[in-house]
């Protein structure tokens, strides 16, 4: 299957800054990047859908100023948890998708703790 | 509301034997429906899918049933082995492309 990183794995970060996560697909080229987050022993619960070149289309509930994501190219989508809070500490898990949609690539999940 | 049930948050079988995982959906509109598996601080991996217009698919160890007049799915594993513990969930593709997940199930395949 295809490949899909996240990068940091793990982040800690203070009360009131911003964090950066990276998802790339590897080895093909992602029309469409989904962001995730999954609380323990939850689902995976969808925060957004971004497709290359366009604004990100953000899932009731989920606050766009608050969770930035930016797709600039077939490969890269960035979520940038802003303000952070520890409510927000969660697991943050992207897929990648490519123009077939049906099947998603997971990356390997970026765990945030805020303090 | 939960469109993409599975009842079950945990499944315990011994190695060698079969592992039967359900699901259930609500929405006649899914046209496709996934299977993942997930190690702890790791992302999902896909297994299995089958589209709505089929009601088998197998790969390997592996086969998805689909039965659209209950709007179930069931994924079967056999024979289990200890490495195939770990949380399945099933999702299923509206039209627009997004995935809709399960709560998941915990494997636990015993030697």
């Amino acid at each position: 299957g295809a490949v899909v990183s996240q990068h940091p794995s793990r982040v800690i970060c203070k009360s009131g800054t911003s964090v950066k996560i990276e998802c790339r697909s590897l080895d093909f080229q992602a029309t469409t990047m989904f962001w995730y987050r999954q609380f323990p022993k939850q689902s995976l619960m969808l925060m957004a859908t971004s497709n290359e070149g366009s604004k990100a289309t953000y899932e009731q509930g989920v606050e766009k100023d608050k969770f930035l994501i930016n797709h600039a190219s077939l490969t890269l989508s960035t979520l940038t948890v802003t303000s952070a809070h520890p409510e927000d500490s969660s697991f943050y898990i992207c897929s990648a998708a490519g123009t077939g949609l049906f099947e998603q690539y997971f990356g390997p999940g970026t765990r945030l703790t805020v303090t | 509301d939960q469109q993409v049930k599975q009842n079950s948050p945990s499944l315990s079988v011994q190695e060698g034997r079969i592992s039967i995982l359900n699901c259930d959906y609500t929405n006649s509109m899914f046209d496709y429906f996934l299977w993942y598996k997930k190690y702890p601080a790791e992302g999902p991996t896909f297994l299995i899918s089958i589209s709505s217009i089929k009601d088998k698919n197998e790969d390997g160890r592996f086969t998805v049933f689909l039965n659209k007049s209950a709007k179930h799915l069931s994924l079967h594993i056999v024979p289990s082995q200890p490495g195939d513990s770990a949380v399945y969930f099933c999702a299923a593709n509206n039209q627009g492309g997004k995935l809709i997940f399960g709560q998941g199930t915990e494997l636990s395949v015993k030697p």
